[in-house]
């Protein structure tokens, strides 16, 4: 079956913009996890949404950072004002449900590069 | 805090090779230890969850082994295309994983 899906694949932008990063997870899967990867570090995680609701929202660095979902499914990652600090790989994960355990499948990512 | 430690940062083998990558975890109430390969330019690839101390799970040439304080993923006569960054994580009783900043393996024909 078609895994987690995510788009744009890469993102060239310029500092101050805004962007927007799409991902569509695995059908029936109700969890969705957003996690940052920059160059030579760890996965970061930043949001999780269990249905539309995001019972954890501890790891957005700041508020230029939000996320929403809709219908259950798709969810949108929104950067605004955009910095170089930015800059990183944007993964996006989906799991059947939230309780411990539940194994987390990736996307393909996004890479976002802000000039 | 919960942490997890990935050693060696960097591996390199000669094909047929084997050896042993390892994860060191502290977490408050483990409920998985995951191993995910990630290949360049894309995401995680799950490979092995291990829920309790003395779980072993295998799949061709990998292994993984838990215990309270660590696991091991084992790679018995590697090959070329096993070359990887080979990433741990832990569930704990959050809703999130932790990472450590994986292994990078190189294995040489």
């Amino acid at each position: 079956g078609a895994g987690v899906s995510q788009s744009p694949s890469n993102k060239v932008t310029e500092k101050g913009k805004d962007v927007e990063l799409r991902c569509d997870p695995i059908s029936g899967h109700t969890a969705l996890y957003w996690y940052r990867q920059s160059l030579g570090q760890g996965l970061e995680f930043l949001i999780y949404f269990q249905g539309n609701s995001a019972p954890d929202k501890s790891g957005l660095p700041s508020d230029r950072f939000s996320a929403e979902r809709t219908g259950g499914s798709v969810s949108t990652l929104t950067i605004q004002r955009t910095q170089q600090e930015d800059s990183a790989v944007y993964l996006c994960a989906s799991s059947l449900g939230s309780a411990g355990g539940e194994t987390q499948y990736f996307g393909p990512g996004t890479r976002l590069l802000v000039l | 805090e919960d942490q997890v430690t990935q050693s060696p940062e960097a591996l390199r083998l000669q094909e047929g090779e084997s050896s042993s990558l390892n994860c060191s975890y502290t977490v408050s109430g483990l409920r998985g230890l995951f191993w995910y390969r990630q290949d360049p330019g894309k995401g995680p690839e799950f490979l092995f969850t291990l829920y309790s101390a003395g779980e072993e799970k295998e799949k061709e040439r990998l292994k993984a082994t838990l215990t309270k304080k660590e696991s091991f993923l084992h790679i018995t006569a590697p090959k070329p295309e096993d070359s990887a960054t080979y990433l741990c994580a832990v569930h704990d009783y959050t809703d999130k994983l932790i990472f450590g900043t994986g292994t990078r393996l190189q294995v040489f024909p």
